[in-house]
């Protein structure tokens, strides 16, 4: 299994209140993910981080920041959670995405955030 | 707006028989369709399809694309209570700075003994 590691696990907390998770990996990989998955929907892309400080946003980004300071750790922070965004939540990482070879993503264990 | 469809949405089979998922897509700058497989925990990647018409294989589970008509089958033959997950397609698109994927919403497959 790729080496990626989510934190915390699992999370309650109350509307209003901020939330960060973690996503650490051990691959030195360049491209980084974050998604939710919510019943109805699938996977949906909030952000993506293609190095360090580089972020961009997904389909989903109103509500979330992200932040990549170094290569093994992609933050996604609810600066002020409400119920909707009580999901679960996957980091993803990929060693390259572009040029003539597109490599597969591997996936975190996940983050279950229920807010309040 | 770009879109994976996959279906049926959820399938029940006996052990042994043999299954085809289904995944159309209309992806903007597409570079190719991934399948995963998500038991009760992270997706799990099992094929990345790019060439029309080459099929791919991994044991009981093969794969192939039709570019011309946008869709790919994921077929699993002899199925075992093992097999019982959510089978996700994605088409993977160039944007700015990475290649992104879209996921459709899944088939839940069901392996009743």
């Amino acid at each position: 299994d790729a080496g990626i590691t989510q934190s915390p696990r699992h999370k309650v907390t109350e509307t209003g209140t901020p939330v960060t998770l973690r996503c650490h990996q051990t691959e030195n990989h360049r491209y980084m993910y974050w998604y939710r998955q919510d019943p109805g929907h699938g996977l949906r892309l909030i952000h993506y981080s293609y190095g360090v400080k580089d972020t961009d946003k997904g389909e989903v980004s109103d509500g979330y920041s992200v932040s990549r300071s170094k290569t093994e750790d992609f933050l996604l922070t609810l600066e002020s959670a409400t119920s909707s965004q009580t999901s679960v939540y996957f980091c993803a990482i990929s060693e390259r995405a572009g040029g003539s070879s597109y490599n597969e993503q591997f996936f975190g264990p996940g983050t279950r955030l229920t807010v309040l | 707006e770009d879109k994976v469809v996959q279906s049926p949405l959820s399938l029940v089979v006996h052990e042994g028989d043999t299954v085809t998922l289904n995944c159309s897509y209309e992806v903007t700058n597409f570079r190719s369709l991934l399948w995963y497989k998500q038991e009760k925990k992270a997706p799990t990647f099992l094929f990345m399809l790019t060439s029309s018409g080459i099929e791919k294989k991994s044991g009981r589970l093969s794969s192939i694309l039709d570019k011309k008509e946008l869709f790919s089958i994921l077929n699993i033959t002899a199925t075992q209570t093992g097999d019982s997950a959510v089978y996700l397609c994605a088409g993977a698109y160039s944007g700015a700075g990475s290649y992104q994927l879209t996921f459709g919403k899944g088939t839940k497959l069901s392996v009743i003994p």
